[in-house]
């Protein structure tokens, strides 16, 4: 089992859509990486995470650590949002900054 | 655009041979991760520099080496090249544990 799993894998919606994308790990943890990459490979950080809720634009993330889950929405979603969505998260028990990732969901907004 | 750079973009090799990227850190971070990313798949930790000292390392074997320069920039090798090390790589800088900075990521084609 991985450290980090997400839900959905692939998730297919029509613009305007309220997306969610869930993410769950069995570590502790010191910080938790909402990411997007685009077909191509470049990667971008949305959220860094540690308690609570961020919102950026259309973008909300919120963490439950007690519980050990993550939920990124997006809301009013648009086809520019087609993208992989990826969760990592850093470990309270390695040193540095290293990340472990959960495997993406594969968004697809369609107009 | 992260300030963060990877070369050469695309690469193709065959089995056995030896291969050297780079990686240039966004102005004023100290530390530098690599990260393989198999097709389909999330990324997986390779090893991390902090002030030129290795700073944690994943599972992955002897013939991945890296260095980090006193500009802070990067270099990954890899040796004896397998099949199997066809991958994006990703270099992501940091200022210590700080949110992580990815570059676009040099596509690597082992034949």
């Amino acid at each position: 089992k991985n450290e980090v799993e997400q839900s959905p894998q692939n998730l297919t919606a029509q613009e305007g859509e309220f997306i969610t994308i869930n993410c769950s790990y069995s570590v502790g943890i010191s910080a938790l990486h909402w990411l997007q990459q685009h077909p191509g490979g470049g990667i971008v950080s949305l959220f860094m995470l540690s308690s609570g809720k961020k919102k950026h634009g259309r973008l909300i993330a919120t963490i439950n650590i007690q519980e050990k889950h993550s939920s990124l929405h997006i809301t009013a979603s648009h086809p520019r949002d087609s993208a992989v969505y990826i969760c990592a998260v850093r470990s309270d028990r390695t040193s540095g900054s290293r990340l472990t990732f959960g495997e993406g969901t594969q968004l697809t907004v369609n107009p | 655009e992260t300030g963060v750079t990877q070369s050469p973009t695309h690469l193709i090799k065959t089995r056995g041979q030896q291969v050297t990227l780079r990686c240039s850190s966004q102005s004023g971070h100290n530390t530098v991760s690599w990260y393989q990313q198999a097709l389909g798949q999330g990324p997986q930790f390779i090893f991390q520099y902090y002030r030129e000292e290795e700073n944690g390392r994943g599972n992955f074997p002897p013939r991945f080496s890296g260095l980090q320069f006193p500009n802070y920039s990067s270099e990954l090798n890899v040796n004896a090249l397998e099949l199997d090390d066809s991958a994006l790589y990703l270099c992501a800088s940091s200022l210590g544990s700080d949110t992580q900075y990815f570059g676009p990521g040099t596509r690597l084609t082992v034949l």
